[in-house]
């Protein structure tokens, strides 16, 4: 379903620890995710994607992990730099006509240095 | 990776005049467009899918006839804001699809506009 109007939720970590942004999705047949980064006053970001055949992808300092069975997708942010602080979303792309990309609630990343 | 340029990124309008939006995906065609609307520290919330030469397909509670749009070309869509009121103040943002990249699935945003409506 679509995301409901609530306010962003707040991640604040140390720079150089790791961060773990959480992501329910909502849609079981939805078979492509997305982390998208999004800086103030800015469209998003890609970052990494994970197709619903794979519960793990890395890329450089991210790794997104897909749990399929409780529909919960969560991004990893290796040593945390002061650059990653950003609102983050997760967005599914529903296998249906349309083919619609839908946008989680999101989360705020603060990185303290 | 594919460009998508949307312009303007401000405007400032009174109430009551129309306000046009407009979106081009630079170095490749895009047969169909997706409009988004966010509110201030809130997620994006889809409006509509603007599809090259034909309706664009509105979102549950999106007024087709306030928020029109037009996907003329297989580069360019435009959203446009009617008889715009306070309430429609908020960051617009488009996107596309590269159905020739490596990823089809994936989309590609534009700046955004932070419309305000005085």
């Amino acid at each position: 379903g679509e995301s409901v109007g609530l306010h962003l939720p707040t991640l604040s970590v140390q720079e150089g620890d790791n961060s773990i942004i959480n992501c329910a999705y909502s849609n079981s047949a939805s078979d492509y995710f997305i982390w998208y980064k999004q800086e103030s006053g800015k469209g998003p970001q890609f970052i990494i994607d994970i197709r619903s055949n794979m519960d793990k992808r890395q890329g450089q300092r991210v790794t997104v992990l897909l749990n399929k069975t409780v529909k919960h997708l969560s991004l990893q942010i290796a040593a945390t730099q002061p650059g990653d602080s950003a609102v983050y979303f997760c967005a599914e792309k529903e296998n249906t006509g349309g083919f619609k990309t839908i946008f989680g609630a999101g989360t705020r990343l603060f990185v303290k240095a | 990776g594919a460009v998508v340029s949307q312009h303007p990124s401000r405007v400032i309008c009174k109430s009551g005049t129309s306000v046009k939006i407009e979106c081009r995906s630079l170095d490749f065609q895009a047969t169909t467009m997706f409009w988004y609307r966010q509110f201030p520290k809130q997620s994006l919330m889809l409006m509509a899918t603007s599809n090259e030469g034909s309706k664009a397909t509105y979102e549950q509670g999106v007024e087709k006839d306030k928020f029109l749009i037009n996907h003329a070309s297989l580069t360019l869509s435009t959203l446009t804001v009617t008889s715009a009121h306070p309430e429609d103040s908020s960051f617009y943002i488009c996107s596309a699809r590269d159905l020739q990249g490596a990823t089809r699935e994936k989309l590609f945003f534009g700046s955004g506009t932070q419309l305000s409506v005085l």
